[in-house]
């Protein structure tokens, strides 16, 4: 069946550094794309989307990479603060009923 | 401020019972979805609703309900037929996709416990 995946469960990374966080589909067919920030015991927060239509999309500190030909993007967080520990994961969408979300990547900021 | 409420937080089910979680939005959002987590996993489509009065099955429905007679509410029963319940509970909604906004939002969760 469909799935989406991480690359690596855990994460650590140093304060001010860069942050990468990856993520495979299986579905040639998605088209949408969503990355979330899930803190401890809480919902998940909307971080940036993309459609499938464009490789790469920017928001405040975050960028995300698309790359249709291997399935598979990535979250990048600039000048990581200790504020960004938080549990990521990522969403592909086929149709408007059918999202798929990834188990998550914990990333942990090194003060 | 508009939001996804979810309630109880927390919440304890004695084996045999039945239990309902909350969810209401005011965000005039037309579809909603309950989502279970459990850890490390992805999040599992329990039930969704496009629409009031109508609602489909996910890929977990056995054991839950729903119903969806306000546009604003949908409420989820975690029947005692769900023989694994524990687990954190999320909420979600979204907008017609022909807005062109396709943001799936998340209500802050529900944890229940069997004891």
């Amino acid at each position: 069946g469909e799935s989406v995946g991480l690359h690596l469960p855990t994460l650590s990374v140093q304060e001010g550094d860069n942050s990468i966080i990856n993520c495979a589909y299986s579905n040639s067919a998605s088209d949408y794309f969503i990355w979330y920030k899930q803190e401890s015991g809480k919902g998940p927060q909307f971080i940036i989307d993309i459609r499938s239509n464009m490789d790469k999309r920017q928001g405040q500190r975050v960028t995300v990479l698309l790359n249709k030909t291997v399935k598979h993007l990535s979250l990048q967080i600039a000048a990581t603060q200790p504020g960004d520990s938080a549990v990521y994961f990522c969403a592909s969408e086929t149709s408007y009923d059918k999202v798929i979300f990834g188990p998550g990547t914990s990333l942990s900021v090194i003060p | 401020d508009g939001g996804i409420t979810q309630s109880p937080k927390y919440l304890f089910r004695k084996e045999g019972q039945n239990v309902t979680l909350s969810c209401e939005q005011n965000l005039n959002h037309d579809a909603m979805y309950w989502y279970r987590q459990d850890p490390g996993q992805g999040l599992r489509l329990i039930y969704y609703s496009q629409i009031v009065n109508d609602f489909q099955k996910g890929d977990i429905a056995e054991g839950y309900s729903v119903s969806r007679e306000k546009k604003e509410s949908f409420p989820l029963t975690v029947t005692s037929a769900q023989k694994n319940p524990t687990a954190f509970y999320l909420c979600a909604s979204r907008t017609d996709p022909a807005t062109g906004v396709n943001t799936i939002y998340f209500g802050e969760g529900s944890w229940l416990t069997v004891v």
